[in-house]
């Protein structure tokens, strides 16, 4: 099976404007995750989304919003870029029945300038 | 907000076993405890998981207690490319919470 795919992988916006990732989940994967890793913040959660629904939210501002569609392909988007939003987004997929194995992809390098 | 507890560093010498400790003093009776593993500029990596005592694969060894209080990662004969930084997330209601992990140098 193909594994989990995002897009872009590399991305340099400016202050103020916003951006919209892509994520691909392995085929069969209905629950997609996101997260955000800074070098002081570590990784963390951002929200998950199980069937089209957000089933679980991180605590990030509401700038931060994200939709599954019905084949499960995620999307997570930005609005008003901050420098601080500068960071690697990673996403996860997991089959149904076995959250606690995640598959992540490889990432989506952000920078705001 | 309960979470893992882990060293933040360790080094090893290739060839060596390496134990990763952590700590799960919140976790869930019906959680199972899980690592990963994260080389630079990647996304991390499903390595193990297990609900107690003893679970090995190709990869490595994982040892819970009975309390369930703690969990340890066993690498068998580190190599450079086990350099790396390890987790054990809190898992919580379908979030993981990873923190910031145990990151492992191994020299030659």
């Amino acid at each position: 099976k193909a594994g989990v795919t995002q897009t872009p992988r590399y991305l340099i916006k400016t202050r103020g404007q916003q951006v919209t990732l892509s994520c691909s989940p392995i085929s069969g994967h209905r629950s997609v995750s996101w997260y955000q890793q800074t070098p002081g913040q570590g990784l963390q959660f951002l929200f998950e989304y199980f069937s089209e629904t957000q089933r679980n939210k991180g605590n990030f501002p509401g700038r931060f919003s994200g939709r599954q569609f019905s084949n499960s392909r995620s999307e997570m988007n930005v609005s008003t870029l901050e420098l601080g939003d500068s960071a690697l987004y990673l996403c996860a997929s997991s089959p149904r029945d076995t959250y606690y194995e995640q598959y992540f992809g490889p990432g989506t390098r952000l920078t705001v300038t | 907000l309960a979470k893992t507890t882990q060293p933040i560093s360790m080094d090893s010498y290739e060839g060596q076993e390496v134990n990763i400790t952590c700590s799960h003093n919140n976790i869930a009776t019906n959680d199972y405890i899980t690592w990963y593993q994260q080389f630079p500029s990647q996304g991390p990596r499903f390595i193990i998981q297990g609900y107690k005592t003893k679970v090995t694969n190709e990869v490595a060894s994982l040892f819970i207690p009975a309390d369930r209080k703690s969990s340890t990662l066993s690498l068998p004969r580190v190599s450079l490319s086990d350099t790396a930084v390890y987790y054990c997330p809190f898992y919580n209601f379908n979030k993981f919470y990873f923190g910031s992990g145990t990151k492992l140098n191994v020299k030659p």
